[in-house]
């Protein structure tokens, strides 16, 4: 299926140390989703973005809704070992709506982060 | 603490095996989904129902049958699966704001079920 380009597509990074991740797409979102995944566990949501432009902060993450709609940030601030683990981003394409308000969501194809102590 | 329960946690069938997997929420959330995940992937849709009602098939394999007895309880009835079946399958839920409402997926912690 449709998936979203995310980059980087693995990091190793020192404790402390600020990440960056991103998603892209050609085409326009109204909606973005950040999730985190365990090893064993389902993704849990971080963030939800709704509008262009957005800036949301959950704890040490913040996440921004791209302008062009067609993009999406994450970042962790002084990252911990606990941060350790595959962040997906997932998309709600602009487009018809589907019975019930139904939709599809577009993942990501993850990033994998690991956290040196 | 998620508040998507999924059970099994683990699954091993046969390939001549028909098994069930259970999902159920307490949100009222009215759309629940099937989402199918290989190791290092991102989950991939397969059903979504809303008001209990089917509303997406991702052109799933019939070996795959969903059912929704009620707004609380999402099942994936399994059978003759095949080895490349095995993958961690997940459940999710939404609230259902009708046309244009965005809402957030919430997953349970998935079944791992492995195809011998």
């Amino acid at each position: 299926g449709q998936q979203l380009n995310q980059s980087p597509q693995s990091m190793f990074i020192q404790e402390g140390e600020d990440v960056s991740m991103n998603c892209t797409s050609s085409s326009i979102f109204n909606t973005w989703l950040w999730y985190k995944q365990d090893p064993g566990e389902g993704p849990v949501l971080l963030i939800a973005l709704y509008k262009a432009g957005e800036l949301t902060s959950n704890g040490r993450l913040t996440a921004q809704f791209g302008i062009t709609r067609k993009d999406s940030f994450l970042n962790i601030s002084a990252s911990i070992p606990s941060d350790v683990g595959i962040y997906f981003c997932a998309g709600r394409p602009v487009g018809p709506v589907l019975t019930s308000g139904t939709y599809k969501y577009i993942f990501g194809t993850g990033t994998r982060l690991k956290v040196l102590a | 603490d998620t508040e998507v329960t999924q059970t099994p946690k683990h699954l091993v069938m046969g390939m001549t095996n028909k098994k069930s997997l259970k999902c159920e929420q307490h949100m009222g959330h009215r759309a629940m989904y099937w989402y199918k995940q290989k190791a290092k992937k991102p989950p991939e849709l397969m059903f979504v129902y809303s008001y209990e009602k089917l509303s997406i098939n991702e052109s799933v394999p019939s070996r795959f049958s969903p059912e929704c007895p009620n707004s609380s309880l999402l099942n994936l009835h399994l059978h003759a699966l095949q080895p490349e079946d095995s993958a961690l399958y997940l459940c999710a839920s939404s609230q259902d704001r009708g046309r244009g409402g965005n809402s957030p997926l919430h997953f349970g912690n998935g079944t791992r079920l492995t195809v011998t």
